[in-house]
Formats: C-alpha cells, sequence, structure tokens
C-alpha cells in the first residue's frame, strides 16, 4: 500500500511530444511537491502545492504546468519537451507546508530522445 | 549558498558504526537539522531531524555539538543496505510557511563495504 506513488516508472518519449507524470498519496497530507533529480544527482524543488493551490514555483520553465485536482493528487504536464528535460522527477508530500518530513515517491525517469 | 558541508564520500566496514559528519556553521537559533538519505533508484527517505539535544530512533542518532555549528549522524550497525547518498539539511522551524521547503545539498555518498 504505496505511500506517495508516481506513473509511469519509466518514460521515453520524443523531443516536441508533451507528457503527463502522475502523483498520488494515500497520507491525507495537505502539501505535495514536486523535485527534479538532474544527472549530477542534484535534487531541486520545482512546485509546491498546499490544498490544492500553487505556494511555491521555482524557476521552472512555463512549458512545466503542475495541476492538482484535489489534495491527494498532483499531477506535472510538460509541453513541447526537450532533451534537457531528461532526469527523474520526485513527488513527494507532507502533512503541511511547515516543519514537516516529507515522503517521496519512488520516482519517474524521464528520458528525452 | 549551502547551508551545509558533507565529505563527498565515505566507506564503513559491514557491522561498524558509519559516522557522518555535517557542518553547518552558520545556522540560526529556529533552524533544525535534518538528515534524509536515498539509496540508489529510490526516493528520499527521512531519517531523524532535531535542533539542540542528541536524538535517537530505529533507524539512527543524530548528535549536535554544544554550539549547535556541526553534527554526526550515526548509524550504529551499518549493513550493506544503508549504501546511500545522506544529506544533511537545516531549514527553519516555521509552521504553514510557504517557504520552508527541503532543500538538498550534494550529501554524503556511503558505500558499506562486505
Amino acid at each position: 500500500d504505496t505511500a506517495v506513488s508516481q506513473t509511469p516508472k519509466y518514460l521515453v518519449t520524443q523531443m516536441g511530444n508533451d507528457k503527463s507524470i502522475k502523483c498520488e498519496q494515500n497520507l491525507g497530507h495537505d502539501t505535495m511537491y514536486w523535485y527534479k533529480q538532474d544527472s549530477k544527482k542534484f535534487l531541486k524543488i520545482m512546485f509546491s502545492y498546499n490544498n490544492k493551490e500553487l505556494i511555491i514555483n521555482e524557476t521552472v520553465p512555463n512549458r512545466f504546468s503542475p495541476k492538482s485536482p484535489d489534495k491527494a493528487h498532483l499531477n506535472l504536464h510538460i509541453n513541447s519537451l526537450e532533451l534537457g528535460d531528461s532526469a527523474v522527477y520526485f513527488c513527494a508530500s507532507s502533512q503541511g507546508p511547515g516543519n514537516y518530513g516529507y515522503t517521496f515517491g519512488s520516482g519517474t525517469r524521464l528520458t528525452v530522445v | 549558498d549551502a547551508k551545509t558541508t558533507q565529505p563527498p564520500s565515505m566507506d564503513c566496514a559491514e557491522g561498524r558504526a558509519a559516522n557522518l559528519p555535517c557542518n553547518h556553521s552558520t545556522i540560526s537559533g529556529n533552524e533544525y537539522v535534518y538528515w534524509y538519505r536515498q539509496i540508489h533508484s529510490q526516493g528520499p527517505q527521512y531519517i531523524i531531524h532535531g535542533l539542540k539535544n542528541n536524538e535517537t530512533n530505529e533507524m539512527a542518532s543524530l548528535i549536535i555539538t554544544e554550539d549547535r555549528k556541526s553534527s554526526t549522524l550515526i548509524l550504529p550497525h551499518a549493513t550493506l543496505r544503508d549504501t546511500a547518498v545522506y544529506y544533511c539539511i537545516v531549514r527553519p522551524y516555521m509552521n504553514n510557511n510557504a517557504g520552508n521547503m527541503l532543500t538538498f545539498g550534494g550529501g554524503t555518498r556511503l558505500m558499506v563495504k562486505p
């Protein structure tokens, strides 16, 4: 019974395509996040949503659009994929946007060819 | 603009204690020290956090110096499954603060060897 689940686990697609990654958490948490881990293994925050509202939007191209239909889901849609978008994307959740521990999903490895 | 400094890599013999250091000389009074780890091909996993007192849980112990400028994560009996990248993160205690996100640095790659 996975706490934070992401689909798909692997995604290979061509440049210029549009793709979505889905994330769901069953922990009853209010806050969800998307992180990107590039080839150098640095984890960088992309977005944060609290109760379906965007609260953090780091410097991310507007080709990336998060969508939160309810507080248990935070999906990431990427338009016009580029080679540099290749990375592992992690979804996470926490009880709130403050001083709480995060629970991470197992990641989605996106490869753009 | 790193708030923490960690050695890039360390080795530890299986069954021995792994002591992972972290320097956070600019830590503020309201900042906690968090430790996460990332096992290969998995998402980061919370280990432990503390403010100024030493903390222990089923996974590890956290020793914070009296001046709070450094800390050490201790895995008392390292196993091969503890091989991972360990991240030390300082984070202010601010409930419901939108800016209080978890920011990762480079971490320490711990290799536990048989």
